[in-house]
């Protein structure tokens, strides 16, 4: 089982909104991602959690807000987001250290209106 | 600032016919990774080149990696149209967890 699970996969929320995105392994994986991938460009990283605890953060604004409730679990709370934060949310994971397959997951379509 | 730079963007070619994508990157790195999206869809993992020298062949596509040169090479041999998608290259620069950047991709149109 290479499957990394994301829930929603649509989601449209307003600005004033307090919404979250969900992901889920099972592949015993002890790194998990959070990218964001605007229409025709490529995927940028977001978060990185290793080992349960938050490793990087690439300077992403302070709505959003990563969580690793534990090994398998992933979340993103969003608030109060903007259009322009419209996009495709990936979430992945891999074993813990370098050099190993990142596996993505089918990701979130977000919405902000 | 790491930069990733793939060449072509776009690509059409003729179901038969072979030709290379070419990924250029600015920094030390010996972990280099092939994706592949299909329009609306996620990320499917290609390939994973660890060292100076790899080289990983699947089906049609073969990835290599120099890390002298800081170049990785896709290439397509006989092409089909099931191979048309966008292919991504990513470098990775982290040892705890993985930091990809990724190239701007090179959308592949293979034309019957």
């Amino acid at each position: 089982d290479t499957e990394v699970t994301q829930t929603p996969k649509h989601l449209v929320m307003g600005m004033t909104n307090k919404k979250s995105l969900k992901c889920e392994q099972h592949m015993g994986h002890r790194a998990m991602y959070w990218y964001k991938q605007k229409a025709k460009k490529p995927p940028e990283l977001m978060f990185v959690y290793s080992y349960e605890k938050l490793s990087i953060n690439e300077s992403v604004p302070s709505r959003f807000s990563p969580e690793c409730p534990n090994s398998s679990l992933l979340n993103l709370h969003l608030h109060a987001l903007q259009p322009e934060d419209s996009a495709l949310y990936l979430c992945a994971s891999s074993q813990g250290h370098s050099g190993n397959t990142i596996y993505f997951g089918e990701g979130s379509w977000l919405t902000v209106v | 600032e790491l930069k990733v730079e793939q060449n072509p963007l776009f690509l059409s070619m003729q179901e038969g016919k072979n030709y290379t994508i070419y990924c250029n990157y600015s920094t030390t790195s010996d972990r280099l990774y092939w994706y592949r999206q299909d329009p609306g869809k996620s990320l499917e993992s290609l390939f994973v080149l660890l060292s100076n020298g790899a080289v990983k062949q699947e089906g049609r596509l073969m990835a290599s990696l120099d890390t002298k040169a800081r170049l990785s090479t896709l290439h397509i041999t006989a092409a089909v149209h099931d191979l048309s998608a966008t292919y991504f290259c990513a470098v990775d620069t982290e040892t705890s967890g993985s930091r990809l950047t990724f190239g701007e991709g090179t959308q592949l149109t293979v034309n019957p």
